[in-house]
């Protein structure tokens, strides 16, 4: 079946510093990919997609670029904040008959630093 | 626009008794799912479902969880007779349309529910 690995968690980092989260996925079919983030006690929201190869989504100076030939979907962001702070979890779509299940990694936990 | 509201935001129940979480989608939205977030781990889909339908359930638990969603009023998530593995944050998404080819529908999360079985 479908499955997401994100890597394991907890990040902690300085502001300023480099981000990347790694994601990798295991699809049958070709989905759609996403990043969503979780701030302590709210639901998840929608940080950045990507529905096709080589497709880079981006948003809040997130980025993170659909790699098809490596079956991934890293974050990256190139200064964080503290604001930053949050669960992150990386996700698939299935298409076609089974695209209305989102397939979520465990997440990894991030901590940005003062 | 009110986003997806989900209540109560924090349940507790002994062991045995029923548990019912309850889903408002955002205006305008038909199509609802429930997925459950154990504790340090992603969410996991329970349950797909239109007004009056159950599209998908394969994540549903065979036993003692159920799902609805009238054609007036919020999803409700039924848990009977619950354990202490159940236990966990549910979470509420909707989304507008109904998923189709190579088109995917952004789902809406609302804040959870939090269930504690003491």
């Amino acid at each position: 079946g479908n499955s997401v690995t994100q890597m394991e968690g907890p990040v902690t980092l300085s502001e300023e510093a480099f981000l990347t989260i790694n994601c990798t996925y295991t699809a049958t079919g070709y989905p759609s990919l996403f990043w969503y983030v979780q701030y302590p006690g709210e639901g998840l929201q929608l940080l950045l997609k990507a529905t096709k190869a080589d497709d880079k989504g981006s948003n809040k100076g997130f980025e993170a670029t659909y790699r098809k030939e490596t079956t991934s979907f890293h974050l990256e962001k190139g200064s964080v904040q503290v604001s930053d702070s949050a669960v992150y979890f990386c996700a698939l779509s299935e298409r076609g008959q089974g695209a209305q299940k989102l397939v979520f990694g465990q997440g990894t936990r991030l901590t940005i630093n003062p | 626009n009110a986003g997806v509201m989900q209540n109560p935001r924090h349940l507790v129940r002994r062991r045995g008794q029923e548990a019912r979480l309850r889903c408002s989608p955002m205006k305008g939205h038909s199509h609802v799912y429930w997925y459950r977030q154990l504790p340090e781990e992603g969410l996991k889909f329970m349950v797909y479902l239109q007004k009056e339908n159950i599209i998908d359930e394969s994540g549903m638990p065979k036993e003692r969880f159920s799902a609805e969603f009238p054609k007036e009023g919020p999803s409700i998530l039924r848990i009977q007779q619950v354990v202490r593995g159940d236990s966990a944050a549910y979470f509420c998404a909707s989304s507008p349309q109904r998923p189709r080819g190579w088109i995917h529908y952004e789902q809406y999360f609302g804040p959870g529910t939090r269930l504690t079985v003491t």
